[in-house]
C-alpha cells in the first residue's frame, strides 16, 4: 500500500451517466496527478495539480472531464455524458520532490 | 513525436539471463527519469530512480544517456518474479511525467 487511496475501485455505468472519482494522496505530497490507462498501453497523462492549481491538462482531457483539488488535498475527477470510449482505468499519483506513488486505481467500464 | 518511446517486446528469456530494455525521450531539457513496474491489472510501482551517474540496486542497473536521450535497465540473473511490464518515465520539465508505452517480460523456467 503506497499510501494514495482511490475510491471507488471499480464503477459500471450506462452509456450517457456522470461518474465522478476521488483520490486521496499521500499527507505532505503537493503534487498529483491523473492518468488514464487502457490494455497494453502505458498511463496517459490527464492533468496535474501542484496544490491546489491545476497546472497543466492534456488535450486528451475533453470537455466532458474536469478535475479538481479544491483544497490541495484530496481530488475528484468527474467524467459527464460517458462514452464506452471512456471504459478505462483510471489512475492517480502524488509526488513530493521527487518519485510519484500510485493508488490501486479506479476502472470504469461503461455499457 | 511521442515524450518517450519504448519498444513493447515481449521480451521473453529463460531464468538466470541479462535482459536489457532501452528507453528514448524526446525533450532534451527533460530533467528526471525513472522506471516503474507493473504487474497485471495493478498500478505502476516504482522500481528505481535513473540518475546521471547510473544507479544499481541489486540485480538492476539504470543508466542515462543523455546525450543520445535514452534511459536503460538492465536486470540480471532474470527471476520468474522479474515477469511484468517495465514502464519508463520522463519528467520533461514543470514535474509533469510522462510513460512510455512499456516493455513486458516474461521469464521462462
Amino acid at each position: 500500500d503506497t499510501g494514495v487511496s482511490q475510491n471507488p475501485r471499480h464503477k459500471i455505468t450506462k452509456r450517457g451517466q456522470n461518474v465522478t472519482f476521488r483520490c486521496d494522496p499521500i499527507s505532505e505530497h503537493n503534487r498529483l496527478y491523473w492518468y488514464r490507462q487502457t490494455l497494453g498501453q502505458g498511463p496517459e497523462f490527464l492533468t496535474y495539480f501542484q496544490n491546489e492549481a491545476q497546472l497543466e491538462k492534456s488535450r486528451l482531457l475533453s470537455d466532458r472531464f474536469s478535475a479538481e483539488r479544491p483544497k490541495g488535498s484530496f481530488s475528484t475527477l468527474e467524467i459527464q455524458r460517458t462514452e464506452q470510449g471512456d471504459s478505462a482505468m483510471y489512475l492517480c499519483a502524488s509526488a513530493g520532490n521527487t518519485e510519484a506513488f500510485f493508488g490501486q486505481g479506479t476502472r470504469l467500464t461503461v455499457v | 513525436r511521442k515524450e518517450v518511446e519504448q519498444d513493447p517486446g515481449p521480451f521473453n528469456v529463460p531464468e538466470g539471463a541479462t535482459v536489457a530494455f532501452n528507453c528514448t525521450y524526446s525533450n532534451s531539457a527533460s530533467q528526471s527519469f525513472f522506471w516503474y513496474r507493473q504487474d497485471c491489472r495493478k498500478e505502476p510501482k516504482l522500481l528505481m530512480s535513473v540518475y546521471s551517474s547510473g544507479n544499481e540496486d541489486g540485480r538492476f542497473t539504470a543508466q542515462l544517456n543523455r546525450a543520445s536521450q535514452y534511459i536503460s535497465l538492465l536486470i540480471r540473473d532474470s527471476k520468474l518474479s522479474d515477469s511484468a511490464t517495465y514502464l519508463c518515465v520522463v519528467n520533461p520539465g514543470a514535474n509533469n511525467l510522462f510513460f512510455g508505452t512499456g516493455t513486458r517480460l516474461t521469464v521462462i523456467p
